[in-house]
């Protein structure tokens, strides 16, 4: 079983600040998605990163998959309480009979305060 | 717009009760996946299908069964719900791809089940 070890588990930061999640595992994966949840809603995807070394922006959000695509990281720039949600990780295992289930972390929970 | 809905937003059930909670997409999405959130857990794997009447356990399939007799319905039932059930519900559609790493889970909003 693949596992995704997600941290910080909370994060309570000022607006204007600067925060970074991430993502590990011991297990290779073909790509990793970050996904937003809102109270009341169903995650929304983010971004997906596919190849190792890869960085994506997203406005003030930056996403990287390290080289050995084992592990991932989110990185906000001057977080606004708009920010505020659940991030989840999770790590996509394509080919064979995978059909494209997805393995999740744990979620890391941001509070921007105004 | 992409659409996937579930029956309910919020159900309390009694403990030994018999307990469906459905799933529909209009996406045409092959795959529809049943997942259950906890504090602290993520979303955790519980049955996933590929087709119809195909289905397949996730990590924990434990007490749960599924059925999908249509592409765009997918159901998850508690036989006999128990209290350790509690948990927000979500279901979720993708369009799969053979060997591709890119597909996206599109989720519903979730059922909320307290078992009492």
């Amino acid at each position: 079983t693949q596992l995704l070890e997600q941290s910080p588990q909370f994060l309570s930061i000022q607006e204007g600040e600067n925060l970074t999640v991430y993502c590990n595992s011991s297990s290779v994966f073909s790509s990793l998605q970050w996904y937003r949840q809102e109270p009341g809603e169903g995650p929304v995807l983010l971004v997906t990163v596919v190849t190792g070394g890869e960085v994506k922006k997203l406005k003030r959000l930056t996403f990287q998959f390290g080289d050995a695509r084992k592990d991932s990281s989110l990185h906000i720039t001057a977080a606004q309480t708009g920010d505020t949600g659940l991030y989840l990780c999770a790590g996509h295992n394509a080919g064979g009979t995978s059909y494209g289930k997805l393995t999740f972390g744990q979620g890391t929970i941001l509070t921007v305060h105004p | 717009d992409v659409k996937v809905t579930q029956s309910s937003r919020y159900l309390v059930k009694r403990t030994g009760e018999k307990v469906f909670l459905e799933c529909v997409q209009d996406m045409d999405h092959e795959n529809m996946f049943w997942y259950r959130q906890d504090p602290g857990l993520g979303l955790r794997l519980i049955y996933f299908s590929y087709d119809v009447k195909m289905k397949e356990k996730g990590d924990i399939p434990e007490g749960y069964s599924v059925s999908r007799e249509k592409k765009e319905r997918f159901s998850l039932i508690l036989e006999s719900a128990s209290t350790n059930q509690t948990s927000m519900y979500l279901c979720a559609s993708s369009s799969y791809r053979r060997f591709s790493s890119t597909d996206t889970q599109y989720f519903g909003p979730g059922t909320r089940l307290t078992v009492l």
